[in-house]
C-alpha cells in the first residue's frame, strides 16, 4: 500500500541552528512530492515541490529538499533556523490514478532562541 | 490573486445536530479537495471534485458526510448527525487541474460536545 512516514513527531532546536526533516514514502513509481508547512491556526501553506529534473528543489523562506529514489527520501532541510519557523511540517506525495495527496503524520518543530 | 476561501472559521455544535461548512475555491481552478484534520494528525482526503463531478469519495463517511459542487465552482461539505469523533479541523483546497499543486484555505475548526 501507498504510505508516507516522518519519523520525528517532534524536533527541536536553537536559532541559527541547520535542520533536516525527514521523509520516506512507499511508492511503486516515483511520485511526486510536497512539503507543506502549517502554522497554529493556519491552514497548509506549500514550501517547495518535486515533480521531475534536478533532485535539488529550492522553496520558500530558505528550505530546500533533495529526493533520493533509492533511498525513497524526500527530506526537508534549511542552513538556519529562525524563530519564525516555528510550525508543524508535513510531507505529502501525490500518485495513483487519482491524484491523491497522501500526508505523513507531520514534524512538530520548536526554536530556542 | 485571492486565495481559498471557506466559512465559517469555527463552529461549536452539540452531537446529533447537524453542521455545513462552504468553501470559495481560487478563480479557474479545476479540482476541489475536501480534508479532514483531526488533532495531531496529517490531513485525510474526504472527497475530491473534478469541477462538479465526484473523483474520489472513498473516504467520505457517507452515512453522515455529503458534499456537492454546484455549478464547479463553490462547494459545501455538510455532517448530519455530527458525532463526537467529528471533531476536527475541516480543510479545503483547490489546484488548476488534477495532480498539480493544492492551495489549502484557512480551514474550519469545528467541536462537537
Amino acid at each position: 500500500a501507498q504510505s508516507v512516514t516522518q519519523p520525528d513527531i517532534h524536533i527541536t532546536v536553537s536559532e541559527g541552528a541547520s535542520l533536516e526533516l525527514r521523509c520516506n514514502y512507499s511508492y511503486g513509481a516515483t511520485p511526486y512530492l510536497f512539503w507543506y508547512v502549517q502554522s497554529p491556526g493556519q491552514g497548509l501553506q506549500l514550501l517547495l515541490k518535486y515533480f521531475s529534473g534536478d533532485t535539488l528543489v529550492q522553496g520558500i523562506k530558505g528550505f530546500e529538499a533533495e529526493f533520493k529514489r533509492s533511498q525513497s527520501s524526500f527530506n526537508l532541510r534549511k542552513p538556519s533556523v529562525h524563530w519564525s519557523d516555528a510550525a508543524e511540517y508535513f510531507c505529502a506525495p501525490i500518485s495513483g490514478g487519482y491524484n491523491k495527496l497522501i500526508f505523513g503524520a507531520g514534524t512538530r518543530l520548536a526554536v530556542h532562541p | 490573486e485571492a486565495g481559498v476561501a471557506q466559512s465559517p472559521r469555527y463552529k461549536i455544535i452539540e452531537k446529533r445536530q447537524s453542521v455545513a461548512f462552504w468553501c470559495n475555491p481560487i478563480s479557474g481552478h479545476a479540482t476541489l479537495y475536501w480534508y479532514q484534520q483531526i488533532l495531531g494528525q496529517g490531513p485525510k482526503l474526504l472527497i475530491q471534485f473534478q469541477n462538479n463531478g465526484v473523483v474520489d469519495d472513498s473516504q467520505l463517511p457517507k452515512d453522515r458526510f455529503s458534499a456537492e459542487r454546484l455549478k464547479g465552482v463553490d462547494s459545501t461539505l455538510k455532517i448530519q448527525p455530527a458525532k463526537l469523533e467529528d471533531s476536527a479541523v475541516y480543510l479545503c483546497a483547490s489546484s488548476p487541474y488534477r495532480g498539480d499543486t493544492q492551495y489549502f484555505g484557512p480551514g474550519t475548526r469545528l467541536t462537537v460536545l
